[in-house]
């Protein structure tokens, strides 16, 4: 069983285009992450959630919104993509806020 | 600032050699993790130092938290193909606001 997914695993779209990413966890966690890991492998957090509760929002465009349905979900949504927003975005979940993170296969997302 | 710095960015060795990775700081941290990120896939936890000097081993790789917690180090005995991959690590700080803030990770390959 998959702990933490994500889909779509790869999205080409076209610049000015707005798009989402799904992530959900089955391990009953109360706290979940969205990172961006760049060209240079860098893995920088952009949002954390506990129990849908918005708790870090670094400093992201506003183009950028998270949303959490409930507890187990915790999408992303994008809008006026640009291309400097081409990178690997991976999903996590943890049971405490500093406990292990569990990651998602992550989504490699290209603009054209 | 880089809250961690890990050294070296790049490593590129032979199967059979030894290395040594390091993640330093000047912030005190309550705990330290490292994780593994193989290609194509989200990083996975190897082990949680929470104990300054503690020493850890998992099969051939030795992870050290420093005395002061404030730096660490994963050693790696005769290297295999099978370690080749970005090494992560991630701390949480004593003070603040406690969550995970990862390194840029060190890439190591191990040829044949």
């Amino acid at each position: 069983d998959t702990a933490v997914s994500q889909t779509p695993k790869y999205l080409v779209t076209q610049m000015g285009n707005d798009k989402s990413i799904k992530c959900e966890q089955n391990l009953g966690h109360d706290t979940m992450y969205w990172y961006k890991q760049d060209s240079k492998k860098f893995l920088k957090i952009m949002f954390s959630y506990n129990n849908k509760e918005l708790i870090i929002n670094e400093t992201v465009p506003n183009r950028f919104s998270p949303k959490s349905p409930d507890k187990a979900h915790l999408n992303l949504h994008i809008n006026s993509l640009e291309l400097g927003d081409s990178a690997v975005y991976f999903c996590a979940s943890s049971l405490t806020r500093s406990g292990e993170q569990f990651f998602g296969p992550g989504t490699r997302l290209t603009v054209l | 600032t880089q809250l961690l710095e890990q050294s070296p960015q790049f490593l590129s060795i032979q199967e059979g050699e030894n290395l040594t990775v390091y993640c330093n700081s000047s912030s005190v941290f309550s705990s330290l993790q490292w994780y593994r990120q193989e290609p194509g896939e989200g990083p996975v936890l190897l082990v949680t130092v929470v104990t300054g000097g503690e020493v850890k081993k998992l099969k051939r790789l030795t992870f050290q938290f420093g005395d002061a917690r404030k730096d660490s180090s994963l050693h790696i005995t005769a290297a295999q193909p099978g370690d080749t991959g970005l090494y992560l690590c991630a701390g949480v700080k004593s003070s603040g606001y406690s969550t995970l803030t990862f390194g840029k990770g060190t890439m190591l390959l191990v040829s044949p």
